[in-house]
């Protein structure tokens, strides 16, 4: 049973470019959450997507986006990257309607590097 | 003032010893979450608490809601221990819900 699964490991992009994140949830998980994880610092919240839809947000400007496929993977998009978007961003994958766990589950992240 | 804040930032500590990290939230919890993070970014989750307290293996967490603190404990530390532990404070409702985190207290076992 594979569990979370994010692509890519490491991303390097330059100022103003777009970006986009992938993650595969945990099976049996219909929930996925994004974090940004500065270096030396804890994760912070991005979003949540259940049912297709964004469920909860966290203090982010509108340049990050997300979708959730009907397969419960997802995508982050960051538009107009910024120097202060490098970070590891981190995906939890959990279950709300399937199978209810209160326990997040983290894939291993992608480094996006911003030059 | 951080919802959540981990104390202390960094431990340093000889094999064997019994290690604490300590946690303190502001916010309404449904449930506290331990996590392990090692170099390179992977985090695994180590224990999810609403009361009282949980063991596994050598870990014991504790959570006092009353206080709102929550403190993690490893005996018989290990090199092997090495890592940075976070405290996360999950969402009003369910544990599922988003999470907020603490800085992480980085811990280094000596042989």
């Amino acid at each position: 049973d594979a569990g979370v699964t994010q692509s890519p490991t490491h991303l390097i992009k330059t100022r103003g470019q777009q970006v986009t994140l992938r993650c595969s949830p945990k099976s049996g998980h219909d929930t996925v959450s994004w974090y940004q994880q500065a270096l030396g610092q804890g994760p912070q919240f991005i979003f949540q997507y259940y049912e297709e839809e964004e469920r909860q947000r966290g203090n982010f400007p509108d340049r990050f986006s997300g979708h959730q496929f009907p397969n419960y993977s997802s995508e982050l998009n960051v538009n107009a990257l910024l120097l202060g978007d490098s970070a590891l961003y981190l995906c939890a994958s959990s279950s709300i309607g399937l199978a209810h766990t209160d326990t997040q589950y983290f894939g291993p992240g992608t480094r996006l590097t911003v030059l | 003032k951080n919802e959540v804040e981990q104390s202390p930032q960094n431990l340093t500590a000889q094999e064997g010893e019994f290690i604490t990290i300590n946690c303190s939230y502001s916010v309404g919890i449904s449930a506290l979450h331990w996590l392990q993070q090692h170099p390179g970014g992977g985090i695994v989750s180590l224990f999810m608490l609403s009361s009282g307290k949980k063991k596994h293996g050598r870990l014991i967490a504790t959570i006092n809601i009353q206080e709102k603190h929550s403190s993690l404990h490893i005996t018989a530390s290990h090199p092997r221990d090495s890592a940075v532990y976070i405290c996360a404070a999950g969402g009003m409702c369910f544990g599922n819900e988003k999470l907020t985190f603490g800085t992480g207290t980085r811990l280094t076992i000596i042989p």
